[in-house]
């Protein structure tokens, strides 16, 4: 079946630096491919998506290339701030043999930047 | 506008016994998906719907869940004669629709099983 990969946390980390959180999958087909953060107290919310290879996801100064040669999502960050402290999710979201699209999560990376 | 909510946040329930848990999705959106997330993991697939009937149930881990979405709105997920090991936190999502859209997550319900 499809598997998600997420390198292990907490990653921590100083204000303004360079953050990258690695993220590899195994799926057949043509997955879309999401990045999902979960700040303190709150519920998951999605922070980028790619849908098709070589797509680059990004929000919120997050970035997110979809690479099918390397069947990875990593997600990065030029300048963490320490709002940013949060647990970020790597997830695809691919077709069943029974024709629906079945979403399948890693298990989250905790990060913590300090000031 | 109005997000995701799930009723109740805490449920406190003894071996053996039955629950229901309750999902109101976001106004118009026909996918609504449910998962279970244990502590250090990431939300675990259970069951998909789309509108009013089940498309997908292939990640309920056994006959004692079960979920119903009779009118396409709001979604019960039920469990009988609970286990410890249901414990967990048990989330519900909604989207518009399949594949690259993205998912709304309500706040979850924590399931304690004592």
């Amino acid at each position: 079946g499809d598997s998600v990969t997420q390198m292990e946390g907490p990653v921590t980390l100083s204000e303004e630096a360079f953050l990258t959180i690695n993220c590899t999958y195994t799926a057949t087909g043509y997955p879309s491919l999401f990045w999902y953060v979960q700040y303190p107290g709150e519920g998951l919310q999605l922070l980028l998506k790619a849908t098709k290879a070589d797509d680059k996801g990004s929000n919120k100064g997050f970035e997110a290339t979809y690479r099918k040669e390397t069947t990875s999502f990593h997600l990065e960050k030029g300048s963490v701030q320490v709002s940013d402290s949060a647990v970020y999710f790597c997830a695809l979201n691919n077709m069943s043999p029974g024709g629906s699209y079945i979403p399948t999560f890693g298990r989250g990376t905790s990060l913590i930047v300090h000031p | 506008g109005a997000g995701v909510s799930q009723t109740p946040s805490n449920k406190v329930t003894e071996k053996g016994k039955y629950v229901e848990l309750r999902c109101d999705p976001i106004s118009g959106h026909t996918a609504l998906y449910w998962y279970r997330q244990s502590l250090g993991q990431g939300p675990e697939f259970l069951i998909y719907f789309q509108g009013t009937g089940a498309a997908d149930d292939s990640g309920l881990p056994n006959d004692r869940f079960f979920a119903v979405r009779p009118e396409g709105s709001v979604s019960t997920l039920k469990i009988q004669r609970t286990e410890r090991g249901d414990s967990a936190v048990y989330l519900c999502a909604s989207s518009e629709g399949q594949g690259g859209y993205e998912q709304y997550f309500g706040p979850g319900t924590r399931l304690t099983v004592t």
